[in-house]
């Protein structure tokens, strides 16, 4: 069964500084697919990102970027610069072709000005 | 291109009665899938359909049912509510395999 384990439940920043949201997760499929989602208070569960277990190139979108790394099981999300728009809850998932998204419990970042 | 959208945004029910939930995918995606999100958790999968079939369900009592139209909106049913059903329920469509879901609004049940 796939788990995904977010230990930080809440985080708070003052605007411009770094933060980094952690996501560690357990699989036995050798092919299997990892997301970022955002849900801001409107509740709508926002794509981020999705990365291929086969594919570890990191990657930087503006001013977010992803670390993946097999050997350690993590898959974290870096927000450079944070915005007060960057407060939201994120949320990290795993699943195998077309199957469920198992999601971790969740990141509250609080970005205060 | 339309996103998912869902109705109604907020509901009001009492313990017992039936409540359906309705999903509009997005255009052209033929996988819908439902999930329940009680308040400071994550979603938890409820159920998947691909093609009008149920291709997968999670952890939940037969009492939550859906459908899948041809044109790919979904329906959730809910028989004999409980107060635990209380939640925020979340419809996702995609084109299934390895792509990414994307998410409506929610519906807000609350069971009283």
């Amino acid at each position: 069964a796939q788990k995904v384990t977010q230990a930080q439940t809440e985080i708070s920043v003052v605007e411009k500084e770094d933060v980094t949201l952690d996501c560690v997760y357990e699989t036995r499929d050798t092919t299997y697919y990892l997301f970022w989602y955002k849900q801001p208070p409107s509740g709508e569960l926002v794509f981020l990102i999705r990365r291929n277990s086969f594919d570890e190139q990191n990657e930087i979108s503006g001013r977010y970027s992803w670390n993946f790394q097999k050997s350690t099981s993590s898959f974290n999300f870096t927000i450079t610069a944070s915005q007060v728009v960057d407060s939201a809850v994120y949320f990290c998932a795993s699943r195998r072709w077309g199957n469920k998204l198992v999601f971790g419990a969740g990141t509250i970042l609080r970005v205060k000005s | 291109e339309t996103g998912v959208t869902q109705s109604p945004t907020h509901l009001i029910k009492t313990r017992g009665q039936q409540v359906t939930l309705r999903c509009s995918s997005q255009s052209g995606h033929n996988t819908v899938s439902w999930y329940q999100q009680a308040l400071g958790q994550g979603p938890q999968f409820i159920f998947q359909y691909y093609r009008e079939e149920e291709n997968g369900r999670g952890n939940f009592p037969p009492r939550f049912s859906g459908l899948q139209f041809p044109n790919y909106s979904s329906e959730l049913n809910v028989n004999a509510l409980e107060l635990d059903d209380s939640a925020l329920y979340l419809c996702a469509s995609s084109l299934g395999g390895p792509t990414e879901a994307f998410f409506g609004q929610g519906t807000r049940l609350t069971v009283v």
